[in-house]
C-alpha cells in the first residue's frame, strides 16, 4: 500500500526566505507526482505535476524535484511571500496492475509566511 | 479557463437522510474522480469514472453510489447519512485515463455537514 509522508507538518518563515518542503513515498512505482496548494476550507489548486521520467518541473517561484528511486520529492519556494501561506500537499499516482489512477495524498505541510 | 464545477457548495443534512453531490468536469475531460477530505485529514479517494464506466474504486461506503452521465458530469449519491460523513467532497477531472500526462484538476468542493 502506497504511503505518502510530508515533512515538516508545519513551517513558519519570514517573508523573503527560500524554503523547501519534503515529500516521501513508499512505493517507487509511480506514474506521476502532483503538488497542490490548499487554502483553509478551500479546494485544491494544482501547482506542478512531475512525470515519473522527469527529475524536476518549474513554475515561477516554484521548483519541484523528483527522485523516484529513493521515493522523494521536494518543493522549493523562492522568495516566499505572505500570500504563499497555505497547506501544501503532495500526491502520487501509482502504477499497478489493472486500473489504478487514484491519487494518494500526504497529510500536507502548513506553511506560514510572516510579513 | 473553465474549471471543475461542483454543486452545491454547502449542504446540511440530518442523520439518515440522503444527499446528491454533482460534478461538472472541465470541458473535454472524460475522467472524473471523487475524493473525501475529513476535518484535518488528507483527501481520500472514493471512486472514479472514465467514459461513463467505473474505472477504480477506493474506500467508498456501500451507502454511497456514483455514476457518470453521457455529458460526462458525475453525481455522488449518499444515503443513510452518518455524522462521520461530514467532510469536504472533492471532484477532480482529467483528460484521458491512460495518458502519460494525466493531471487531475480539482473543483472547489462540496462541504457536507450531517447533524
Amino acid at each position: 500500500k502506497q504511503e505518502v509522508t510530508q515533512i515538516p507538518a508545519a513551517l513558519s518563515v519570514p517573508e523573503g526566505e527560500n524554503l523547501v518542503l519534503n515529500c516521501s513515498f513508499t512505493d517507487s512505482a509511480i506514474y506521476n507526482l502532483q503538488w497542490f496548494r490548499q487554502d483553509p476550507g478551500k479546494g485544491l489548486t494544482s501547482l506542478l505535476l512531475i512525470q515519473s521520467s522527469q527529475r524536476e518541473q518549474t513554475s515561477g517561484r516554484l521548483n519541484a524535484s523528483l527522485d523516484k528511486s529513493s521515493g522523494r520529492s521536494t518543493l522549493y519556494i523562492a522568495a516566499s511571500q505572505p500570500g504563499d501561506s497555505a497547506t501544501y500537499l503532495c500526491a502520487v499516482r501509482r502504477v499497478s496492475g489493472g486500473s489504478n489512477y487514484k491519487l494518494t495524498f500526504g497529510k500536507g505541510t502548513l506553511l506560514t509566511v510572516n510579513p | 479557463a473553465a474549471g471543475v464545477i461542483q454543486s452545491p457548495r454547502h449542504l446540511i443534512k440530518e442523520k439518515r437522510e440522503t444527499a446528491t453531490l454533482k460534478c461538472y468536469p472541465i470541458p473535454r475531460h472524460d475522467t472524473v474522480y471523487w475524493y473525501q477530505q475529513g476535518p484535518g485529514q488528507d483527501p481520500q479517494f472514493l471512486i472514479s469514472f472514465y467514459e461513463k464506466m467505473q474505472s477504480d474504486k477506493g474506500s467508498i461506503p456501500d451507502r454511497f453510489s456514483a455514476q457518470q452521465f453521457s455529458d460526462y458530469h458525475s453525481e455522488l449519491n449518499m444515503s443513510s447519512l452518518e455524522l462521520g460523513d461530514s467532510a469536504l467532497y472533492f471532484c477532480a477531472s482529467s483528460l484521458g485515463l491512460g495518458l502519460v500526462y494525466n493531471e487531475q484538476f480539482f473543483g472547489p468542493g462540496t462541504r457536507l455537514t450531517v447533524l
